[in-house]
């Protein structure tokens, strides 16, 4: 069964250094993306990075790059330069063929001034 | 575009009445999600919509919850005879169609308190 998982239920990180949050997924799809979102304590999710299961190139969007390892199948998020606005959930998430999205539980991170 | 639009923000009920959500999604999107959220959990899926085909429906959905998306814009989400257990926040998000790069555009949520 597609299944997704976030082993770290909470991290810090001194601002300014980076971060990684791990994520590992579980599918027999060929063809699926994966996804990582931000959840502030307002509340609202927020997408902030893309990565396709045919793609060999990491992605990067900013200071966050997604670190994409198929055959471990892991996609785990970099964060650079932390910000104290960084402070939030992350959830990483597999877009399945039928277009269903599924979540993982989530990690909190807190950073540091 | 002012992005997905839920309402109401939040709803207080008591156990056993009905309760309807509104989600009007970008205009531009025709896939349109509804999940729940409870208190320190990732979203679960609940159902979806291509325009107005509702194409997947999530086991968790039992039968005293419907959703419906007529022509295709708006969806509404309907619980009868809420329970406790249904207290969550209730998300919806919509994308465009295709396999591309797309994450979702979420709503800001409603909050269900069933008391």
């Amino acid at each position: 069964a597609q299944k997704i998982t976030q082993t770290q239920p909470g991290m810090f990180v001194q601002e300014k250094e980076a971060v990684t949050l791990d994520c590992t997924y579980d599918t027999s799809d060929q063809s699926y993306g994966l996804f990582w979102y931000k959840q502030p304590s307002s509340g609202e999710m927020i997408f902030l990075i893309y990565q396709g299961s045919y793609d060999e190139q990491n992605a990067t969007e900013g200071r966050y790059s997604l670190n994409f390892q198929k055959a471990r199948k892991s996609a785990n998020l970099v964060i650079s330069a932390s910000q104290l606005g960084d402070s939030a959930m992350y959830f990483c998430a597999m877009r399945e063929e039928s277009f269903k999205t599924i979540f993982g539980a989530g990690t909190r991170l807190f950073v540091k001034a | 575009d002012t992005g997905v639009s839920q309402d109401p923000r939040h709803k207080i009920t008591k156990r056993g009445q009905n309760v309807t959500f509104r989600c009007d999604p970008i205009s531009e999107h025709n896939r349109l999600y509804w999940y729940r959220q409870t208190l320190g959990q990732g979203p679960e899926f609940l159902t979806y919509f291509q325009n107005e085909a509702q194409l997947e429906k999530s086991r968790l959905l039992s039968d005293r919850f419907s959703a419906e998306r007529p022509k295709g814009s708006f969806s509404t989400l309907e619980i009868q005879r809420t329970e406790q257990g249904d207290s969550a926040m209730y998300l919806c998000a919509s994308s465009p169609k295709g396999q591309g790069a797309y994450g979702y555009t979420f709503g800001s949520g409603t909050r269900l308190t069933v008391v």
